[in-house]
């Protein structure tokens, strides 16, 4: 069974950082590319981040793009998510997904976490 | 960036009908595009990508149509478990998603 886990998620003050991690088990993790998606609060889904099965290929939306940095490690079957300058824009539930298609990018997300929140405010 | 518009905003529909929702892309993008159910408190669940292929364990009351920049999702018998949020998403370029169409019992 596929379970991805998210966490590191809180509530941080404007202009500081926060590391989320995801667990994932049940599938061939260095197989797949991984994604993050949020979600605002009472707001719709936002692809905020993408990285390839071997890391060769990341992309960033433009509403993060300089401030957060994506990462995976297949050793430990674990992704990352480093955000820096927080804002509190990016105050949202932040998911985790796996893509729908072996060694691709194809940004369809088959299997979604439960998520983390992160709350930016002072 | 591409800009997906779903309509309507809100679709009542009573159990056992029809539920039509529709998608349109800003700009072509082809069949890579996707349909997701959302619940309250629930992550996304993929229904239908490449415009009209069924994700594995989908009933095939849902299916997807459309091609360039018009698309539907139809739920032929809406279930009591298929009352939810349903988003588009395009995945052609960066990937965007519709705001969503929220399917409520009438």
């Amino acid at each position: 069974e596929v379970q991805l886990v998210e966490s590191g998620g809180g509530l941080v003050q404007p202009g500081r950082s926060l590391r989320l991690s995801c667990a994932a088990s049940g599938f061939t993790f260095d197989d797949y590319a991984m994604h993050w998606v949020r979600q605002a609060p009472g707001k719709g889904l936002e692809w905020v981040s993408g990285i390839s099965w071997n890391s060769g290929s990341i992309g960033y939306a433009d509403s993060v793009k300089g401030r957060f940095t994506i990462s995976r490690d297949n050793a430990k079957n674990s992704l990352y998510l480093q955000m820096n300058s927080l804002r509190a824009e990016d105050t949202a539930l932040y998911y985790c997904a796996k893509d729908l298609h072996k060694y691709s990018s194809s940004s369809v997300g088959d299997y979604w976490g439960q998520g983390t929140l992160v709350t930016v405010s002072s | 960036e591409i800009v997906m518009t779903q309509s309507p905003a809100t679709l009542s529909v009573s159990p056992g009908e029809r539920a039509t929702l529709s998608c349109r892309a800003s700009q072509s993008v082809s069949s890579n595009l996707a349909w997701y159910q959302q619940k309250p408190g629930q992550a996304p669940r993929l229904l239908i990508y490449g415009a009209s292929t069924r994700a594995t364990g989908i009933p095939a009351r849902f299916s997807g149509s459309g091609s360039g920049t018009e698309f539907t999702l139809t739920i032929s018998s809406l279930q009591s478990e298929d009352f939810a949020v349903y988003y588009c998403q395009q995945y052609n370029n960066w990937p965007t998603f519709g705001q969503g169409t929220k399917v409520e019992i009438k």
